[in-house]
């Protein structure tokens, strides 16, 4: 596989789930980036995580669980979450912070 | 703060007509970078051109060309003969020289017809 893939492509919830996204990148890249794309409202940045760590939570919602175990995977766990909620989330990934965002296909989210 | 504004919500063109998408962005940083992106159908956002603030210069690829003016903070796209492929949404988008976040502008979806 190469570049920035998604699982799963789509997923349907209800609030009452728990559901994971997975993210992996195969590009040797160090940072990697949750986007939450709505019908109605730009690209918005979720976290950040560099080298592992994360650098940046753009105030989400603790429903929104993300783990980073290496620099090639993105994890983000969702639990109880909301109809709107429902949004096609990005998974991107970078040398370096300051660096050209690589984006996954996305997962398609439906909460029911 | 940071804002990039995609005025043009959507165009429609008849193939081989060419077409410009702009973009004006805000910000205080004196280093910073932009960039254009294109998401088809299919949803994946697929890296177009990024472009450094120090570097004025107009950059050509193909049947697409970019056009960066610091004075009036406009990084307009050029689509010449435009193609069916060619539909999709374009989003523009500026970092700072952190680079922690896309600042992404609501994009300006561009359909293509035969």
């Amino acid at each position: 596989e190469t570049g920035v893939t998604q699982t799963p492509r789509h997923l349907v919830m209800g609030m009452t789930n728990k559901k994971s996204l997975k993210c992996e990148q195969h590009l040797g890249h160090n940072a990697m980036y949750w986007y939450k794309q709505s019908a109605k409202k730009p690209l918005e940045l979720m976290f950040v995580y560099n080298f592992k760590e994360q650098t940046e939570n753009n105030s989400v919602p603790s429903r929104f669980s993300p783990e980073c175990p290496n620099s090639s995977h993105l994890f983000l766990h969702l639990h109880t979450l909301q109809p709107e909620d429902s949004a096609l989330y990005l998974c991107a990934s970078s040398q370096g912070l300051a660096e050209t965002q690589y984006f996954g296909p996305g997962t398609r989210l439906l909460v029911l | 703060a940071q804002k990039v504004t995609q005025a043009q919500t959507e165009i429609s063109v008849v193939e081989k007509e060419d077409v410009t998408l702009d973009c004006v962005y805000e910000t205080r940083d004196t280093t910073y970078y932009l960039f254009w992106y294109k998401q088809p159908p299919s949803g994946e956002l697929v890296f177009l051109i990024r472009r450094n603030s120090f570097d004025e210069q107009n950059e050509i690829s193909g049947r697409y060309s970019w056009n960066f003016q610091k004075s009036t903070s406009s990084f307009n796209f050029t689509i010449t003969a435009s193609q069916v492929v060619d539909s999709a949404v374009y989003f523009c988008a500026l970092s700072n020289q952190a680079g922690t976040a896309l600042i992404f502008g609501k994009g300006t979806t561009l359909s293509v017809s035969s």
